[in-house]
């Protein structure tokens, strides 16, 4: 199976401030790579996939880059309604994995 | 609107087995892959496998082979998810997710989750 590395485990930042994620396969997986984004008791929401394609509807601070190995989920301007856990998945091969989950608090 | 409206929360006993559905509404049934996935409390995703809704054809997750059954009733466009010989880790929240295409296994449309509680 392919591992999925997220780093850092937790992150807290103000509004405004610019948040990279980090996620890391352990084998390579093109640009097959998604990010989510979860609140508490809900289920997650698809923001990225593609490793670079914003998702219908999601806000244009979402960015992904990143291909092979190595991806980055960046926020540019971060919002208060941006907290929650960011999961990022890949989606080369089965069984489909995700990283352990980035807890994102706002200051 | 896309709608996924799964069933309610389920309390079993070790050695049981728990049926989730997944009712489908908003879009063409047949034209979009449904995928399981769960959550146990604290933890990450977890895939655990996917169905055709058209064809009905599936293909589920080695560690849950064996164990799970997904099938689909396409009169009522409705997915299900069996998991047999149940176990105290497998408590968590179980999700149907529809992926954006059978290629690109993205989930842009999930269900609201469903609670099994698997206690002794």
């Amino acid at each position: 199976d392919i591992q999925m590395t997220q780093s850092p485990s937790s992150v807290s930042a103000s509004v405004g401030d610019r948040v990279t994620i980090t996620c890391r396969a352990s084998q390579g997986i093109s640009s097959w790579l998604v990010w989510y984004q979860q609140k508490p008791g809900k289920a997650p929401k698809l923001l990225i996939y593609g490793a670079s394609n914003l998702q219908s509807g999601v806000p244009s601070r979402f960015s992904g880059s990143g291909s092979g190995t190595d991806f980055t989920l960046s926020i540019s301007s971060l919002q208060p309604e941006d907290f929650g856990t960011y999961y990022c998945q890949q989606a080369n091969s089965f069984p489909y994995t995700f990283g352990q989950g980035t807890n994102l608090e706002i200051k | 609107q896309v709608q996924l409206v799964q069933s309610g929360t389920e309390i079993k006993k070790p050695g049981a087995s728990v049926k989730v559905s997944c009712k489908a509404s908003g879009y063409t049934f047949s034209t979009y892959f449904l995928h399981w996935l769960r959550q146990a409390p604290g933890q990450g995703l977890e895939w655990m496998g996917w169905i055709n809704p058209n064809s009905g054809d599936t293909n589920y997750a080695q560690k849950f082979e064996g164990r799970v059954t997904m099938s689909r009733d396409t009169s009522i466009t409705t997915a299900y998810m069996e998991l047999n010989r149940l176990k105290s880790d497998d408590t968590a929240v179980y999700y149907c997710a529809r992926a954006i295409t059978m290629i690109v296994v993205a989930f842009d449309y999930w269900g609201q989750g469903a609670l099994v509680s698997v206690s002794s």
